[in-house]
């Protein structure tokens, strides 16, 4: 129980473009999620609580307009880069919440890796 | 708000010997903690956690961690590794007054290698 799945595993584009990443919660409903980025060898910064019906609550220094998501079923939330550049390249790591039991804890999909030309 | 330190970026160790991953954090409220798991190119995984009850908790492959509130530490245990528990440990901390929800403050990682 408690899997969390990412879609793309691995993203190439240029710059410019936009990317969506999903994060979906497979075996549980999950009211709130949880979007991080985390550079080569160090920890995984929160961006963005994402929560079910309502607009998302973004960390101090995340640029909204930038990230866009959309939280828009209990096991779906999307996160979308806009006008990537190359800065944007990172691992980006979603993480959901069952709202039904075990509410304290989160569970983690695998990962996007963003790599931005 | 929370922080949490982890005091070793990097820790060596031999097959078959005893291993300990510090873990402070410091909060004004009272904290759920959790340690993770992340392997290369992976995400993260549950390792073991500390809600409330028994100060020690365990985890299924061997590895344990105390809650001790008096030293504000989570420190992880196992004593015995192998190569395959070469990983990135991650410790974890949230606050579970009420209106956090639940966010996770992270360390900055200690990065387990077990050589045979």
């Amino acid at each position: 129980g408690a899997v969390v799945s990412q879609h793309p595993s691995r993203v190439i584009c240029k710059s410019g473009t936009s990317v969506k990443i999903e994060c979906r919660s497979l075996d549980f409903q999950a009211t709130t999620m949880f979007w991080y980025r985390q550079f080569p060898k160090q920890s995984l910064m929160l961006m963005a609580t994402s929560n079910e019906g309502s607009k998302a609550t973004y960390e101090q220094g995340v640029e909204k307009d930038k990230f866009l998501i959309n939280h828009a079923s209990l096991t779906l939330s999307t996160l979308t880069v806009t006008s990537a550049h190359p800065e944007d390249s990172s691992f980006y790591i979603c993480s959901a919440r069952d709202i039904t039991s075990d509410q304290e804890t989160q569970y983690f999909g695998p990962g996007t890796r963003l790599l931005v030309l | 708000a929370q922080s949490v330190t982890q005091l070793d970026s990097q820790v060596p160790v031999f097959e078959e010997a005893p291993v300990e991953l510090r873990c402070n954090y410091s909060s004004s409220v009272s904290v759920y903690l959790f340690w993770y798991v992340q392997y290369p190119n992976q995400g993260l995984q549950l390792l073991l956690k500390y809600l409330s009850g028994s100060t020690l908790v365990e985890s299924i492959n061997g590895f344990e961690a105390e809650f001790n509130k008096s030293q504000t530490s989570f420190h992880l245990r196992k004593p015995s590794v192998h190569i395959s528990d070469t990983a990135e440990y991650f410790c974890a901390v949230s606050g579970h007054s009420g209106g956090s929800n639940y966010k996770l403050t992270f360390g900055k990682g200690t990065l387990l290698t077990v050589n045979p």
